[in-house]
């Protein structure tokens, strides 16, 4: 049973076009994470959260973290086939970072 | 700088055989986390050491699994009798503290159990 639910599982899109993928729990988080794995690699960081309501910017990808510290969303604005990936979020519980990671979205933008 | 590296990059191991998987964790990282990736799951936390001793092996699933830091920098995990349900890909990260921080992640051990 994963800690963390990431919706959707699939996401399927065209060059240009924005994509928001979500990821939710019942748990409270000291901090979030959010990554993306390719295939035959391990996940790399994309952004860390650690303040409820807090929202990041990474050039055109922008994550926030729920107020409540229980969910997070990444938004990406004109996708481009570079961004294909399988985009994962991680919830940290203990202050020393053991993170729990949700099943992930796999995301694919098609020229 | 050389990143995370671990070998071999696939094992290939019959039922019942010992394997043994290893990782190279960036050079002064004194945090170490093995995970474990099935297929269409995210990485499950399996054991986290900090220096040469395992702070945390909650996730190990049972006792023929089983991980080293001696000299806290390699770290090998080691999987006896193995089960066909073992078969996934092994991941390995380290960071420079262990806090909430940038976990740097191996390309992992692809591992087939027939």
């Amino acid at each position: 049973t994963q800690l963390l639910e990431q919706s959707p599982q699939f996401l399927s899109i065209q060059e240009g076009e924005n994509l928001t993928v979500y990821c939710n729990s019942s748990s409270v988080f000291s901090s979030l994470q959010w990554y993306r794995q390719e295939p035959g690699e391990g996940p790399v960081l994309l952004v860390t959260v650690v303040t409820g309501g807090e929202v990041k910017k990474l050039k055109r990808l922008t994550f926030q973290f729920g107020d409540a510290r229980k969910d997070s969303s990444l938004h990406i604005t004109a996708a481009q086939p570079g961004d294909t990936g399988l985009y994962l979020c991680a919830g940290a519980t203990d202050s020393w970072g053991k993170f729990q990671f949700g099943a992930g979205t796999q995301v694919v933008v098609t020229p | 700088g050389a990143g995370v590296s671990q070998t071999p990059s696939n094992k290939v191991t019959e039922k019942g055989k010992y394997v043994e998987l290893r990782c190279d964790p960036i050079s002064g990282h004194t945090a170490l986390y093995w995970y474990r990736q099935s297929l269409g799951q995210g990485p499950e936390f399996l054991i986290y050491f900090q220096g040469t001793g395992a702070a945390d092996d909650s996730g190990l699933p049972n006792d023929r699994f089983f991980a080293v830091r001696p000299e806290g920098s390699v770290s090998t995990l080691k999987i006896q009798r193995t089960e066909r349900g073992d078969s996934a890909v092994y991941l390995c990260a380290s960071s420079p503290t262990g806090e909430p921080d940038t976990q740097y992640f191996g390309p992992g051990t692809r591992l087939t159990v027939l």
